[in-house]
């Protein structure tokens, strides 16, 4: 397919066990954001990546969260010892490369991974 | 900070009305500014965007914004809905800071039905 896509799409887990997100960016995308979103609630940022590099961690709630993107193309967040506050759906967004910074870059949004914990 | 308000969390219309979306901005100076519509099970999806010139702008589907800098705002139309726009709609800014880094800010979204 053409577009982003995750897996999991459903993830049912219980307290305190880790769980690992994959998101498969659209290919040549370099760049890669992961949002969240709490029912009733519009996505919030996590974490967003330029190739390889995570440029910018700013929106992760605190240490049990982390992301890599090792080969600047699929990603993977995961979250240590889960907490029932983490119940949420989780989603990633890739933008294709322009020549120099703009904030206008469409990111296109996968379908997500709903993550209920237990 | 930047920040989304969209006041309306849910609306309903009957099929072949116009409507009218609202969604308010907080930022220091003009944003970029999006739509998108998200559908059960689905991705969100780019509605339209907004970065300068003309405030009117077009989008997918048959719908169109308009920017109004003095009243912070950027609604969201569409003269004639029709049932399949039945969705989640969210409004966001994407500050211009040049960081890098232009992560969406989004409102909390209105959700849409449409009445045949």
């Amino acid at each position: 397919g053409a577009g982003v896509s995750q897996s999991p799409r459903y993830k049912v887990t219980k307290r305190g066990q880790d769980v690992a997100l994959r998101c498969d960016p659209i290919s040549g995308h370099v760049s890669l954001y992961w949002y969240r979103q709490a029912l009733g609630q519009g996505p919030e940022f996590l974490t967003y990546f330029n190739y390889e590099a995570q440029q910018d961690k700013s929106g992760l709630p605190n240490d049990r969260f982390s992301a890599e993107r090792p080969e600047g193309s699929i990603s993977t967040l995961t979250i240590q010892r889960t907490e029932q506050r983490d119940s949420a759906m989780y989603r990633c967004a890739s933008s294709p490369p322009l020549a120099g910074s703009y904030p206008g870059n469409e990111q296109f949004f996968g379908p997500g991974t709903r993550l209920t914990v237990l | 900070a930047q920040s989304v308000t969209q006041p309306d969390i849910h609306i309903t219309v009957s099929e072949g009305a116009s409507l009218e979306l609202r969604c308010n901005y907080s930022y220091g100076a003009t944003p970029y500014l999006f739509w998108y519509v998200q559908s059960p099970g689905q991705g969100l999806q780019l509605l339209l965007k907004y970065f300068s010139g003309d405030t009117l702008v077009q989008g997918i589907k048959g719908f169109e914004a308009e920017f109004k800098r003095s009243q912070s705002s950027f609604n969201l139309r569409k003269p004639s809905v029709h049932w399949s726009d039945a969705a989640e709609y969210f409004c966001a800014v994407v500050p211009y800071s040049g960081a890098g880094s232009y992560q969406l800010t989004f409102g909390k979204g209105t959700k849409l039905s449409v009445i045949p």
